[in-house]
This record gives C-alpha cells, structure tokens and sequence, in this order.
C-alpha cells in the first residue's frame, strides 16, 4: 500500500521569507502523480502544485516549486516569499496513475505552517 | 458557477439519529469521491463512484451508505450516528481524462452530540 509521511506537523516562517515543507513517499509503481493541496481555515482544499513521476522537471506555480526526487521518493515543497494568506495546513498526497477507474488519493498527515510579520 | 457543492455544510445531532450528506458536481466529471477529515486532520478515503458504480470501499463501517443516482451526484447516508462520527467529510470528483487531480468541495462539518 502507498503511504506518504510529512515529518513536520508545524512550520513558521517569517513574511517574505522561504520555508520548505518536507515529504516522503512509498510506492512500487513507477507512473504516479504528486500533489500538494493546501487547506486554509476556510478548510476548502485547494491544490497548489502537481508533479507527474515521469518528467524530470520540477513542477513550478509562481512562488511555489517542488523539488521532486524520485529516487529518494521525495517530494518538498518550497515557498518563496511568503506571504500571510499562505498560513494555512498544506498536505502532500500521492495517486498512482490512473490505470483504471480505481485510483485514490492518498494523503499525509499535514503540515501547519504559520506566517508571522 | 461550476464546482463541487456539498449540502448542508455544518450539521449539528445527537447519537442515535439518521443523517445525510449530498454532493453535486457540474464539471462533467464521471468519478466521485467521499473522504473523512478526522479531529486531528488526517484525509481518509471512505467511497468512490465511476458512472455510478461503486469502484472503492474502504473499510467503513455499514452504518455509512453511500448513493450515487447518476455521475454528477453522490449522497452520503449515515444511520446510528456516534460520536466518532464528528468530522468533516469532503466530497470530491475527477475528469475522465487523466490530470489526477482531485476537485473537493467545501466539506461538510458533521458534530454528533
């Protein structure tokens, strides 16, 4: 089964300032997708980045990127310039490709990031 | 505006009773999905529909029912709520063409008393 495993349950970070997020993985599939959705008090879930396994390329979306090894089954994300309305729960989370029609997604536990001035 | 839309948003009940939750997407996407956010915020899946047909169950218990009466729909059922019950439950679709991404609605804050 898939699991995927955030290390950080909060993380702060000053305005302006970058903070990266951490993120493992297990998998024996080797088409995959990753994603990193953000849920702010609202608690809507919204996704900020997604990376396919099979590009090379780091995914980017303005001031987030992700630094995807998939080697070391990593996926971080960095957040560049924060800014307040970043403060929120980010959750990393993992669905293989979809081969069929029964493919979840798979989450971690959360990371709460706070944005101070 | 196209979306997920979840009803009703906050529930409030006590132990013992029925209740259910809806969900309806207009984005024309044929999978749904209904997912449990605990206390402490961990997403766990509950159901997947395709085209109506149940494609996941996880292990929930029976008291959940889940129905999906065409692809654009998918209603949640709970009989003999617990207090372990309380949490907010998503609801969430795909497109048939594969971006893997989920489309979540706006959850639905369930508190059994």
């Amino acid at each position: 089964a898939q699991t995927v495993t955030q290390s950080q349950p909060e993380m702060s970070v000053q305005e302006a300032e970058t903070v990266t997020l951490s993120c493992t993985y297990d998998t024996s599939e080797s088409d995959y997708y990753l994603f990193w959705y953000k849920q702010p008090p609202s608690r809507q879930m919204i996704l900020v980045i997604r990376q396919e396994a099979y590009k090379q390329q780091n995914a980017t979306e303005n001031r987030f990127s992700v630094n995807f090894q998939k080697a070391a089954k990593s996926f971080s994300l960095k957040i560049s310039d924060s800014q307040l309305g970043d403060a929120a729960m980010y959750f990393c989370a993992y669905r293989r490709l979809n081969t069929g029609t029964a493919s979840k997604l798979t989450f971690g536990t959360g990371t709460r990031l706070q944005v101070t001035l | 505006d196209t979306a997920v839309s979840q009803t009703p948003k906050y529930l409030v009940t006590q132990m013992g009773n029925d209740k259910s939750i809806k969900c309806e997407q207009n984005l024309g996407h044929d999978t749904m999905y209904w997912y449990k956010q605990d206390s402490k915020k961990f997403l766990k899946i509950m159901f997947s529909y395709n085209n109506k047909e149940l494609i996941i169950n996880e292990t929930v218990p029976n008291r959940f029912s889940p129905k999906s009466p065409d692809k654009a729909h998918l209603n949640l059922h709970i009989n003999s709520l617990e207090l372990g019950d309380s949490a907010v439950y998503f609801c969430a679709s795909t497109p048939p063409f594969n971006t893997g991404e989920l489309f979540f609605g706006e959850g639905s804050r369930l508190t059994v008393l």
